[in-house]
């Protein structure tokens, strides 16, 4: 059974850019939250969406902004980059929303850099 | 606001000493706890999680204690290994309608042979 995937890899864009990242969920899993992973730092969360629909909110700008596919594929989406949104972008996924009695998984991450 | 406190932020111990990482959260309310171990240029891993209902969990050498009263629980390892060298976070979870983990700022534990 395949895990948590994300694209790309590694992103290199200048200020100013837009970026789109992708995450597909495992098989079965209808939950996907995104991540911001500063170095040196723990994950902070930015989204997370369940079968389709916005759940939750962290505290980033409207800069930020995501969504879901019917196939529970999701993608998140960041305009006007700066310098500061250099970091690593992890989905997680889980099979309901109610992370008290299931697993987050997470992907293993998008690479950002903003030059 | 939510908050996780994490402590200590670096931990060296010598292999098959016990290692011991507490964590402290800010909201009540939370109900789910998991711990996240990240090797470098990894993804998080769960290596063990407890929920509010009980007060300790175990799996192998790694054990999970959790105080609700006090708000306050703590990761266990014991007979450490060289592999278990990493980044470790903890994380609550549970307020509201959403399931966003708060994370705490992480323990880089260094094992020493």
């Amino acid at each position: 059974d395949a895990g948590v995937t994300q694209s790309p890899t590694h992103l290199i864009k200048t200020r100013g850019q837009h970026v789109t990242l992708r995450c597909s969920p495992i098989s079965g899993h209808k939950s996907v939250s995104w991540y911001q992973q500063v170095l040196g730092q723990g994950p902070q969360f930015i989204f997370q969406y369940y079968e389709k629909e916005e759940r939750g909110r962290g505290n980033f700008p409207d800069r930020f902004s995501a969504r879901q596919f019917p196939n529970y594929s999701s993608e998140l989406n960041v305009n006007a980059l700066l310098l500061g949104d250099s970091a690593l972008y992890l989905c997680a996924t889980q099979t309901t929303g109610t992370s008290a009695y299931n697993e987050q998984f997470f992907g293993p991450g998008t690479r950002l850099t903003v030059l | 606001g939510e908050n996780v406190e994490q402590h200590p932020s670096t931990l060296s111990v010598q292999e098959g000493d016990s290692a011991v990482i507490k964590c402290t959260y800010s909201d009540s309310a939370s109900n789910y706890f998991p711990w996240y171990k990240q090797e470098l240029g990894k993804r998080p891993q769960l290596i063990i999680d407890i929920r509010s209902n009980v007060g300790e969990k175990k799996d192998q050498r790694i054990a999970v204690t959790l105080n609700k009263t006090a708000k306050h629980f703590s990761l266990h390892i014991t007979e450490t290994q060289p592999e278990d060298s990493a980044v470790y976070f903890c994380a609550a979870s549970g307020v509201g309608n959403t399931d966003k983990l708060i994370f705490g700022t992480g323990t880089r534990l260094q094992v020493f042979p």
